[in-house]
């Protein structure tokens, strides 16, 4: 299997502009994770989804962040509009199934610089 | 609030030394506990992860144990190599159905050849 696959890699923007984030999980996984990191807040979780449907959304920072999951093959990350503050590497993670045995597995991450 | 802190926050040893990471948690209802490793521009890998039933896991020269009523996990690195360097992450869920991960801040490590 390819892993989790994150696209772009990189993406600098104006503040202002639109970014989506994409993610493709490992096939058969059912649950997906959104993930930030900072330097000054390190990983935190955003928002995750289970069978495509998104369940805790509570690490969303603003309005301006949205995901959605349109099928299990495929999530997208929006920010709208994009400040500076929103700089940062964001990750998708996803897993296979619920339990104590069950470990997430991340992506390469995207580095959003917002200039 | 579960809050998770790895010490120390960097750490540079001679090739062939074992090392230790410490990682404690203040909320011991944890469902499990995952170390991972992370190198500079890239995503994390799963080293190990060890239930809340479980005292520890091993895979190859990389040993993690868990004390959950102290709130305390190690990674023990054995016989370590240029390569290991890596900032290493360690990661409790929240004890509820989701596994939900709250992360520590990271060991950066430097094994110096």
């Amino acid at each position: 299997d390819a892993g989790v696959i994150q696209s772009p890699r990189h993406e600098v923007t104006e503040m202002g502009q639109e970014v989506t984030l994409r993610c493709k999980p490992i096939s058969g996984h059912d649950y997906l994770f959104w993930y930030r990191q900072t330097m000054m807040r390190g990983l935190e979780l955003l928002i995750y989804f289970n069978n495509n449907v998104p369940i805790d959304d509570s690490g969303m920072p603003e309005d301006r962040f949205s995901a959605k999951m349109p099928n299990a093959s495929f999530s997208t990350l929006k920010i709208q509009p994009s400040e500076p503050r929103d700089s940062a590497v964001y990750f998708c993670a996803s897993r296979n199934g619920q339990g104590a045995s069950y470990e997430q597995y991340f992506g390469p991450g995207t580095r959003l610089t917002v200039t | 609030k579960q809050e998770v802190t790895q010490i120390p926050a960097a750490l540079s040893v001679p090739e062939g030394e074992n090392l230790v990471l410490n990682c404690s948690f203040t909320d011991s209802a944890i469902y499990n506990l995952q170390w991972f490793r992370q190198d500079p521009g890239k995503g994390l890998t799963s080293l190990l992860l060890i239930q809340s039933s479980q005292r520890e896991q091993t895979s190859g020269r990389l040993n993690a144990s868990l004390d959950k009523s102290s709130g305390r996990s190690t990674l023990y690195i054995a016989a370590s190599q240029p390569g290991d360097s890596a900032t290493y992450l360690c990661a409790v869920s929240d004890g509820g159905a989701t596994n939900k991960l709250i992360f520590g801040t990271g060991t950066l490590l430097a094994v110096q050849p």
